[in-house]
């Protein structure tokens, strides 16, 4: 099973703050990783698929990078409706696996 | 519009059983994966169990041999047999749809099932 390690596990931060969420694979699981948002009471949405790729409707504030064993999800300038948990997902190998989530605070 | 409804969740005592559905409408069912991802109180996400078009199952190690997934596309539903339940099976259960065997790109409500005595 493919391990997802994300960090940090919590994060407080001001409006306009830039935040960067990390992902690390156990192995190389290539592009096949992706990106969640929940909200309190919410199901996931979809932010980002294929380590990089855009989702039309979600802002452009989120962006995502990396390969292989390494990702990231950035947030260029925070806003107040960002407040949630952000999950990773390989799709690459059976079983799917997520990361254990990033909760993200507003100060 | 696609459109995923859980059905089925409740308040089961450990042993016991329950199954779950998920309707879905808006897409081509019968071209699609499904696949149900559940999330323990407070906690996060944990895949459970997938199914292809063709109706051949995988599951998380964590329900192998207890849970079984299963599809009928005349009716556009998918279902997952819960048996052997124990407390640690509480949880929210959502149904998600996966696009091209990948990331998952609609995602129902969710169906809360409780074990408990």
């Amino acid at each position: 099973e493919i391990v997802l390690t994300q960090s940090p596990d919590f994060q407080s931060v001001t409006p306009k703050e830039n935040v960067t969420i990390t992902c690390r694979a156990s192995q190389s699981i290539g592009a096949n990783l992706h990106w969640y948002q929940q909200k309190p009471d919410q199901s996931p949405k979809l932010l980002i698929k294929y380590a990089s790729q855009s989702i039309s409707g979600v802002p452009s504030r989120f962006s995502g990078s990396g390969s292989g064993t390494d990702f990231t999800l950035t947030i260029n300038s925070l806003e107040a409706e960002d407040a949630a948990a952000y999950y990773c997902h390989q799709s690459g190998t059976l079983p799917q696996t997520f990361g254990q989530g990033t909760k993200v605070e507003i100060k | 519009e696609v459109q995923l409804l859980e059905s089925g969740g409740g308040l089961v005592q450990p042993g016991g059983s329950l199954r779950l559905s998920c309707a879905a409408s808006g897409f081509s069912f019968s071209s699609y994966a499904m696949t149900w991802v559940r999330q323990a109180p407070g906690k996060g996400l944990e895949w459970v169990s997938g199914i292809t078009g063709f109706g051949s199952g995988h599951y998380a190690d964590s329900v192998k041999g207890r849970f079984t997934i299963s599809r009928d596309n005349s009716k556009n539903t998918v279902y997952l047999q819960l048996n052997s339940l124990t407390a640690e099976d509480t949880a929210i259960y959502y149904c998600a749809r996966p696009y091209s065997n990948s990331y998952f790109d609609h995602w129902g409500q969710g169906t809360l099932v409780t074990v408990s005595s």
